[in-house]
């Protein structure tokens, strides 16, 4: 079945350090989603990507998506405490509407 | 804007017991309505979805069921918990298109 892979599993790194996380589908997605998932609480939506190559950025984020529509990344430049958590990608399932698949999350942890 | 509501928050049951978990959501109408289960330190694995009243579908069987007695509302039951039940349940909105709306969550332990 359709899968979202997600690398690494855990990244820790020195504060002020780059950290990067990537996530690969299956299939050919029509937009791909990331979120943060601070620890104890739940995820919450950062950005959505729906075109082949867009590139995205939020402060110290940078978003990319995959020319292909198959894969996409995450990049923190310069990692601050408050990075710290697990972040997700999620892509629809491919023709069940808005039933999204999430991959399995990578978990940033910084140390100060 | 979308608000949705889980309760409880934390919840310690003993195996063989009865589980209910309920979300509500506000600010939508007919909103699709998701059960994901997080085990610890692992990734959303979804349980159930409903696209509207008594509409109901299963992901992976299991020792749960869900329920959608009204349009935002979304109940996800167990007659009898297993060890295996625990977990963080999140109930999320999700539109065509759009992002996920999560709802706090229950952290469920089974004893």
């Amino acid at each position: 079945g359709q899968q979202v892979m997600q690398i690494p599993q855990y990244q820790h790194v020195q504060e002020g350090e780059d950290f990067t996380t990537y996530c690969n589908s299956s299939t050919t997605l029509s937009n791909i989603q990331w979120y943060k998932q601070r620890p104890g609480g739940h995820p919450v939506f950062l950005i959505q990507l729906v075109k082949s190559g867009e590139v995205k950025k939020q402060k110290r984020l940078t978003f990319q998506f995959g020319e292909a529509k198959k894969n996409s990344s995450l990049h923190i430049t310069a990692t601050q405490t408050t990075d710290v958590g697990t972040y997700f990608c999620a892509g629809p399932r491919s023709n069940q509407g808005g039933k999204l698949i999430f991959g399995q999350g990578t978990e940033l942890s910084v140390k100060p | 804007s979308q608000t949705i509501h889980q309760w409880p928050a934390t919840l310690v049951q003993p195996v063989g017991s009865p589980l209910s978990l309920e979300c509500t959501v506000e600010g939508t109408s007919n909103p699709n309505l998701y059960w994901y289960r997080q085990a610890a330190g692992r990734g959303l694995q979804l349980l159930f979805y409903s696209v509207g009243i008594g509409q109901i579908s299963s992901e992976v069987p299991q020792n749960l069921s869900a329920s959608r007695p009204q349009d935002r509302q979304f109940i996800l039951s167990s007659k009898k918990l297993l060890l295996s039940d625990s977990g963080f349940y999140l109930c999320a909105w999700i539109g065509v298109g759009t992002e996920a709306f999560f709802g706090q969550g229950t952290r469920l332990t089974v004893v």
